[in-house]
């Protein structure tokens, strides 16, 4: 069975720097989907990157990039610029690839520190 | 685009009762609705996969009589859960799959249901 492990309950970071957020996950397909999500204090899921595993070259949106270790099942999230806007729980997620179901990792909260 | 509008955001209600929550997707039709349940300070757990015109494929450990799933047109999925009792007070969200090309899709969330059964 497929798994997300995310290892870090809760992180910290302070506004304008840099930090990086862990995703391992178990698998043994070839072909999947990757996802983080970010949860707000109001609850609504709001994609924040996909990677799919047959692109090599890591995912970017903005602030927002991925370091994707297909070998190691290794997923890491980094925020760059931190902003206030930025607090949340956020979620890494995993889909095999034509199942339409998503496992979710445990979440990590991020504070970000004025 | 693609956006999905849940209610109610909040509900109280009495042990024995039974709670509908509606998802409604309002620019865009799908065939493919998800529910989820998200227990405080954990993660989202998949209940059940909704099929417009069938029946929903629920999760081992969901109990279809108790979460009723009808998905009867392109822009409506409910969720009824049916006799609440307190431990199934949660937070309930929905969830819809968008886009049919591999290169562009995606999901996207209802706000989501606080369910509380006192």
């Amino acid at each position: 069975a497929q798994t997300v492990t995310q290892s870090q309950p809760e992180m910290s970071v302070q506004e304008a720097e840099t930090v990086t957020l862990s995703c391992t996950y178990d698998t043994s397909e070839s072909d999947y989907y990757l996802f983080w999500y970010k949860q707000p204090p109001s609850r609504q899921m709001i994609l924040v990157i996909r990677q799919e595993a047959y692109k090599q070259q890591n995912a970017t949106e903005n602030r927002f990039s991925v370091n994707f270790q297909k070998a190691a099942k290794s997923f890491s999230l980094k925020i760059s610029d931190s902003q206030l806007g930025d607090a949340a729980m956020y979620f890494c997620a995993y889909e095999a690839q034509g199942t339409y179901k998503y496992i979710f990792g445990t979440g990590t909260r991020l504070k970000v520190l004025a | 685009g693609a956006v999905v509008s849940q209610h109610p955001s909040r509900v109280i209600c009495k042990s024995g009762t039974s709670v509908k929550i509606e998802c409604r997707s309002l620019d865009f039709q799908a065939t493919t609705m998800f529910w989820y349940r998200q227990f405080p300070k954990q993660s989202l757990m998949l209940m059940a996969t909704s099929n417009e015109g069938s029946k929903a494929t629920y999760e081992q450990g969901v109990e279809k009589d108790k979460f009723l799933i009808n998905h009867a047109s392109l822009t409506l999925s409910t969720l009824t859960v049916t006799s609440a009792h307190p431990e199934d007070s949660s937070f309930y969200i929905c969830s819809y799959r968008v886009g049919l090309v591999r290169a562009n899709y995606g999901y996207t969330f209802g706000s989501g249901t606080r369910l509380t059964v006192v």
